[in-house]
């Protein structure tokens, strides 16, 4: 059973830090990582979607790597601002479903 | 471009109410999803459809019916609402499945009290 792991939970960082968020799987027969953004009381918006054939996706300060081999994607935010705090959920779709999976994410607050 | 719109986006319902929560696309996606979020569990799904007239069982499907008549709407009710069943329910589309990612709707919020 595919199970997927986000630490840390919660990270407070000053603004203009780079920062890495963490996500692991345990099966790595994977289509695809997609990580996410949620604001409080929000839907999810859509951020970076990786297939498994490739190894990171880049959307301006964003850039999301997939090591399938170790089960691991990270999200790097770089020069991060206070417009960056929310929660942060990755999710992956494993060979043969038809679902994503989805960690519990890691809440982030970005402080000006 | 819409997008996903989901209705209502509150409501609060009485222990043993029913009612219908509604998602519809204009994307012309075949394939839409019903999660719910908890606090501390994150999005578990309760039901899917691959298709007009299909749906199949998530991982939390007890206690919830949906129904796909239309390719662009994707119902999901409850018969008899428990306290349990208090959570913030998504619904979330896909062109051909999880291959092609996820779009969302911005959620419902039910309180059964």
């Amino acid at each position: 059973k595919q199970e997927v792991t986000q630490i840390p939970a919660a990270l407070s960082v000053p603004e203009g830090e780079n920062l890495v968020l963490n996500c692991s799987f345990t099966d790595s027969a994977i289509y695809n990582l997609q990580w996410f953004r949620q604001d409080p009381g929000k839907g999810l918006t859509s951020l970076l979607l990786i297939q498994s054939s490739q190894r990171e996706q880049t959307s301006g300060r964003l850039n999301a790597s997939l090591d399938k081999s170790s089960g691991r994607s990270t999200l790097y935010i770089a020069a991060s601002q206070p417009g960056d705090s929310a929660t942060y959920l990755c999710a992956v779709t494993t060979s043969g479903t038809y679902k994503y999976i989805f960690g519990t994410g890691t809440r982030l607050k970005v402080l000006a | 471009n819409a997008g996903v719109t989901q209705t209502p986006k509150f409501r609060v319902l009485k222990t043993g109410q029913s009612m219908t929560l509604l998602c519809a696309q204009d994307m012309n996606h075949e394939y839409m999803y019903w999660y719910r979020q908890d606090p501390g569990m994150g999005l578990r799904l309760i039901h899917y459809s691959v298709g007009e007239g299909t749906t199949a069982k998530g991982e939390v499907p007890d206690g919830y019916n949906v129904s796909r008549l239309k390719k662009q709407n994707f119902l999901l009710g409850l018969e008899s609402a428990a306290p349990s069943q208090t959570s913030v329910y998504f619904c979330a589309s896909s062109p051909r499945g999880p291959i092609y990612g996820y779009t969302f709707g911005s959620g419902t919020r039910l309180t059964v009290v």
